[in-house]
């Protein structure tokens, strides 16, 4: 079945620094979607991304649409505490089904 | 607050025992898909609807069933429970059915099995 390989699992950095995580599959997708759960809760859409090589912003927040169709990128940018928590990406798939789920990247930031 | 009403909140019952969650979508979505996310785990596709139908199908077991009703609002069946079973059951909503559409999420349902 169709994957997307989420990295990295988990961060751990200092209050304002500047975040990047990615996801990348061997499918070809044409819809990426990036998503924030806190804990106990349900995700929230951050970002949605419609065309290849597509850049969108959300106040600090940057997500890219890969050129290749197969990848795309969150950059968070000067972090704060209440960025803590899980980021996913989710996609997709060209002529697919399914809205497919990475695994999660675990953002934890030390004030 | 995305729209998508999730109940119950919480949810406490014995194994073998038999339980239906319940979701109302975001108003006009047409979608509802089901989700388990079991603790840290990430989100695990159940089942997707769409318009009544169902349109896609994850790794859902036997025990459980769902159905979306003429209104559009979707119920996840659970039964013979075991403790495995516990875990947090989203439901989210799109207007489509599949790709260039954005889909939200409710609060989820955390289901307990003792």
């Amino acid at each position: 079945g169709q994957q997307l390989n989420q990295s990295p699992q988990s961060m751990f950095i200092q209050e304002g620094e500047d975040v990047s995580m990615n996801c990348t599959s061997s499918s070809i997708f044409n819809t990426w979607l990036w998503y924030k759960q806190d804990p106990g809760e349900g995700p929230v859409l951050l970002i949605a991304l419609y065309k290849a090589g597509e850049l969108t912003s959300n106040g600090r927040l940057t997500a890219q649409f890969g050129i290749t169709r197969k990848d795309s990128f969150l950059n968070i940018s000067a972090s704060i505490p209440s960025d803590v928590g899980i980021y996913f990406c989710a996609g997709w798939v060209e002529y697919g089904n399914k809205l497919v789920f990475g695994a999660g990247t675990i953002l934890r930031v030390k004030s | 607050d995305s729209g998508v009403t999730q109940t119950p909140k919480h949810l406490i019952t014995a194994t073998g025992q038999r339980v239906t969650l319940r979701c109302s979508p975001r108003s006009g979505d047409l979608s509802v898909y089901w989700y388990q996310q079991s603790l840290d785990q990430g989100l695990q596709f159940l089942i997707q609807y769409y318009n009544g139908e169902e349109r896609a199908k994850g790794n859902i077991l036997e025990r459980f069933s769902a159905q979306q009703f003429p209104d559009l609002h979707s119920e996840l069946n659970l039964s013979s429970l075991e403790l495995g079973d516990s875990a947090l059951y989203f439901c989210a909503s799109s207007l489509y059915r599949d790709s260039y559409t954005e889909a939200f999420f409710g609060q989820g349902t955390r289901l307990t099995v003792v």
